[in-house]
């Protein structure tokens, strides 16, 4: 069955330092997402990505985040200077339709900031 | 605005018994999206059932069935015979049609069954 992957599945970063997250939706998906669920809290939408551009983001998707679609199979989400309170697991998701379909999430990448 | 709301955050239930968690949404939008999603201890999101508004006909699913009501605009899910793999974080989720594609979720109901 496909399925969303996401490495690293834990990081550890030092706060001011630079993070990159990776994905790899599915392959036939067109709408990509960032989630994050700070621990024991709901899970927040950061940012959608369509067509090759963020189509939607929330107020948390500052200018300390970017998101980017190298090679047509990657999808990254970088954190530009890390701070205490982006310590959070954070989900990719992918879908096939725009409201549609269900999403299908990866199974989170957890990021400590010390 | 788009909100979920999930009142219920912490349900403890014992083995076998039959336990419901609320979802209760709000949307301007005339076709829109109802999720349910699991949430183990292993932390990974599970997806378990999708509503679209234009159907109300409730869905069973082995031990699962799920109760959507527009007039009081809820998507309630039913765990029948709860068992201790019931146990999970349970997020409803709303995706709208017209208003572009982000899923709200709710604050999620931390479900323990207890053995």
């Amino acid at each position: 069955e496909p399925e969303v992957t996401q490495t690293p599945s834990h990081q550890v970063t030092q706060m001011g330092q630079e993070v990159i997250l990776r994905c790899v939706p599915i392959s036939n998906h067109l709408y990509f997402y960032w989630y994050r669920q700070i621990l024991g809290q709901k899970v927040e939408f950061l940012v959608s990505f369509y067509n090759n551009e963020i189509s939607e983001k929330s107020e948390i998707f500052d200018d300390q985040f970017s998101v980017e679609r190298p090679d047509g199979s990657n999808f990254t989400l970088k954190i530009r200077s890390t701070k205490l309170e982006d310590s959070a697991m954070y989900f990719c998701a992918s879908r096939t339709g725009m409201s549609t379909g269900e999403l299908f999430f990866g199974e989170g990448s957890r990021l400590t900031v010390l | 605005a788009q909100k979920v709301t999930q009142a219920q955050t912490e349900i403890s239930v014992v083995e076998k018994e039959d336990v419901t968690l609320d979802c209760v949404y709000e949307t301007r939008d005339t076709t829109y999206y109802l999720f349910w999603y699991k949430q183990p201890p292993s932390g990974e999101l599970v997806f378990l059932i999708r509503r679209n508004s234009f159907d109300e006909q409730n869905e069973i699913s082995g031990r699962y069935s799920w109760n959507f009501q527009k007039s009081t605009s809820s998507f309630n899910f039913t765990i029948t015979a709860s068992q201790v793999v019931d146990s999970a974080v349970y997020f409803c989720a709303l995706s709208g049609g017209n208003t572009g594609n982000q899923f709200y979720f709710g604050t999620g109901t931390s479900l323990t069954v207890i053995p």
